[in-house]
């Protein structure tokens, strides 16, 4: 089975804050993905990676950094926390193999919710 | 970019009644689709995948239609039961790249 794990699984911080959301995957993937999920607007991609030391922009990225030091760990920075961006975040991994053959698809990690007074 | 529009955000059904869940995307490129179940305080697991070749797909009380022509996903439900009480997400991802786009999510509660 699948194993990504997120850290911390909760956390408060003001406005202003600095924040680093932590994830590990142990399945030799080479994907990995930042999503935060509101209500309403379902999972919005925020960061994406190919592998260490890569970055890919997703849809919602502003106010974030990210940065992929492993095959396995992938991070997500605010640096300047922001109240809207108080919400639930999905790290995630995949394989690269996305064909119709494939059993490839996202593994979630459990989730970290952050709140920013 | 994409856009992925689903319907309805909140639906309520009797056990043992239907259920369907629609999702209407952008990109004529796009050439796999999923369905994500998350259930209350929990992380998201795949339900089903289907593929632009294939227009139906069928397991775990479920069937996935695919129109490629009206660029719509649904997912049916035939005979609910409380256990499928959750939210359902769809996802859709073109035939380039890695990044999947979701679905606004629909919230499904089975009355007893």
């Amino acid at each position: 089975e699948a194993a990504v794990t997120q850290s911390p699984r909760n956390k408060v911080t003001v406005t202003g804050g600095n924040v680093t959301l932590s994830c590990r995957q142990t399945n030799s993937h080479n994907y990995m993905y930042w999503y935060r999920q509101d209500t309403g607007h379902g999972l919005r991609l925020i960061h994406y990676s190919y592998g260490a030391g890569n970055l890919q922009i997703g849809d919602v990225p502003d106010g974030y950094k990210a940065t992929r030091t492993t095959q396995e760990d992938f991070f997500l920075l605010l640096e300047l926390a922001s109240p809207s961006q108080t919400s639930l975040y999905f790290c995630a991994s995949s394989d690269r193999d996305w064909g119709a053959a494939s059993q490839n698809t996202l593994y979630f990690g459990a989730g970290t919710r952050l709140s920013v007074l | 970019g994409e856009q992925v529009e689903q319907r309805p955000p909140h639906l309520s059904v009797r056990e043992g009644d239907s259920a369907v869940i629609t999702c209407t995307y952008t990109d004529p490129n796009s050439y796999y689709f999923f369905w994500y179940k998350q259930e209350p305080g929990a992380s998201l697991q795949l339900l089903m995948k289907v593929f632009s070749s294939t227009e139906i797909n069928e397991g775990q009380g479920f069937t996935v239609l695919l129109n490629k022509k009206d660029k719509r996903l649904s997912l049916n439900l035939t005979a609910a039961h409380p256990g499928d009480s959750a939210a359902y997400f769809c996802a859709v991802k073109n035939n380039a790249g890695a990044k999947l786009t979701f679905g606004g999510g629909t919230r499904l509660t089975v009355r007893p």
